[in-house]
């Protein structure tokens, strides 16, 4: 099983629906992160979270709210999504406690808004 | 705010001849640096990364990188690629210290057979 789970893997939808992508971990990892990948921008962080009670705007926050229900659980939710947030989402962890780099990335949720 | 170029977006190489993907960064102050690697249809995977010390280090795959703090760059190199490398390839950088992380817009290699 993957240690980072994403769901969807894709997912297609109209402006203004309210969209949610699920992330959880097996790492056991505190630190969480929602990033965006878009062609010839690389990637772009949108939220992070360092345990379940804190929470980071990354940033490209606007948008965009996020959820850590528990240490393995970090949800991305688009209140009323628009066609410019089609992209590329990735979520991800990482064990290290002083650091910013992620280091278990999920497969990514490819969401299209029309 | 740090930026991250990597002036090539796209690195086609023959099969088991050396390679290097360029990165260069914006500021000279303390740095951590890193190179992730993205196959297809997957997420990103830390390659290597540089904290402190020695300036050339080695990652997964054959792979090492030399961080230069006077050209500010962190160039990846491997001496003989392999089919399976073909991948898009990612520099990072942090301030060291700072809850940062600036990603660089990505080199696709493409090995030929």
């Amino acid at each position: 099983d993957a240690d980072v789970t994403q769901t969807p893997r894709n997912r297609i939808t109209k402006t203004g629906k309210r969209i949610m992508l699920e992330c959880s971990q097996t790492k056991g990892h505190d630190r969480m992160y929602w990033y965006r990948q878009d062609p010839g921008l690389g990637l772009r962080l949108i939220y992070y979270s360092f345990d379940v009670k804190d929470i980071n705007k990354g940033e490209i926050s606007d948008g965009y709210s996020v959820s850590r229900q528990a240490q393995a659980k970090f949800s991305l939710s688009l209140e009323s999504a628009i066609p410019n947030q089609t992209a590329l989402y990735f979520c991800a962890t990482s064990e290290s406690p002083n650091l910013m780099e992620p280091q278990h990335f999920g497969d990514g949720t490819r969401l299209s808004i029309l | 705010a740090q930026s991250v170029t990597q002036l090539d977006s796209q690195v086609p190489v023959f099969e088991e001849a050396p390679v290097e993907l360029r990165c260069n960064y914006s500021s000279s102050v303390s740095v951590y640096l890193f190179w992730y690697v993205q196959y297809p249809n997957q997420g990103l995977q830390l390659l290597l990364k540089y904290l402190s010390g020695s300036t050339l280090v080695k990652g997964i795959n054959g792979f090492e990188a030399e961080f230069n703090k006077s050209q500010t760059s962190f160039h990846l190199r491997k001496p003989s690629v392999h089919i399976s490398d073909t991948a898009e390839y990612f520099c990072a950088v942090s301030d060291a210290g700072a809850n940062n992380l600036f990603f660089g817009t990505g080199t696709r290699l493409t090995v030929i057979p």
